[in-house]
């Protein structure tokens, strides 16, 4: 079946560091990519997406390339803030009909330190 | 414009007991889908919810029950909860059941189950 993994956390860096969350997907056809981000006490907001191969999603500062040679749909900022400090789940909804659920991996829990 | 809303926003139960929560489906949003996310752990589907039919299940049990609206909200039913059962449950809505629409999630119902 369709899964997702994501890099272990919780990962620690100062402010204006660079990020990488590593994830990459098993998956059938072509499934869209996404970010999503929680905040504490919150529910989940979607925080980018990529529908295609080599399509480059991008939000706040954040991106991931949909890379499909590599299976693989990486989070990067060049220079993380305090408020970034959350946990980021990788997902991938599966491609053909009948196929509307989100697959999540297990979250990376980053903290940003002044 | 409301977003997904959730209620209630905490619950404690007692094993073999049943429980109902509720959501309700951003303004112009006609599909509803339920995930739970244990603690640490990425969400994981449950069901979605379209035309007031169960569209698609995960690996859930049969006391894991839902129903929608003709309004398009919807319920999550648990029967005979179990200390397993304890658990963020997340409801998502978005316009359609396609792959490529973004799910919008709500803040989530706490059940802990004693």
């Amino acid at each position: 079946g369709d899964s997702v993994t994501q890099m272990e956390g919780p990962v620690t860096l100062s402010e204006e560091a660079f990020l990488t969350i590593n994830c990459t997907y098993t998956a059938t056809g072509y499934p869209s990519l996404f970010w999503y981000v929680q905040y504490p006490g919150e529910g989940l907001q979607l925080l980018l997406k990529a529908t295609k191969a080599d399509d480059k999603g991008s939000n706040k500062g954040f991106e991931a390339t949909y890379r499909k040679e590599t299976t693989s749909f990486h989070l990067e900022k060049g220079s993380v803030q305090v408020s970034d400090s959350a946990v980021y789940f990788c997902a991938l909804s599966a491609s053909g009909a009948g196929s509307y659920q989100l697959t999540f991996g297990k979250g990376t829990k980053l903290s940003v330190i002044p | 414009d409301a977003g997904v809303t959730q209620s209630p926003t905490h619950l404690i139960k007692t094993r073999g007991q049943q429980v109902t929560l509720r959501c309700s489906p951003k303004s112009g949003h006609d599909t509803v889908s339920w995930y739970q996310q244990a603690l640490g752990q990425g969400p994981q589907f449950i069901f979605q919810y379209y035309e007031e039919e169960e569209r698609q299940r995960g690996n859930f049990p049969d006391r894991f029950s839902g129903h929608q609206f003709p309004n398009y909200s919807s319920e999550l039913n648990v029967n005979a909860l179990l200390l397993g059962d304890s658990a963020l449950y997340l409801c998502a809505s978005s316009l359609g059941t396609g792959s490529y629409n973004e799910q919008f999630f709500g803040p989530g119902t706490r059940l802990t189950v004693l």
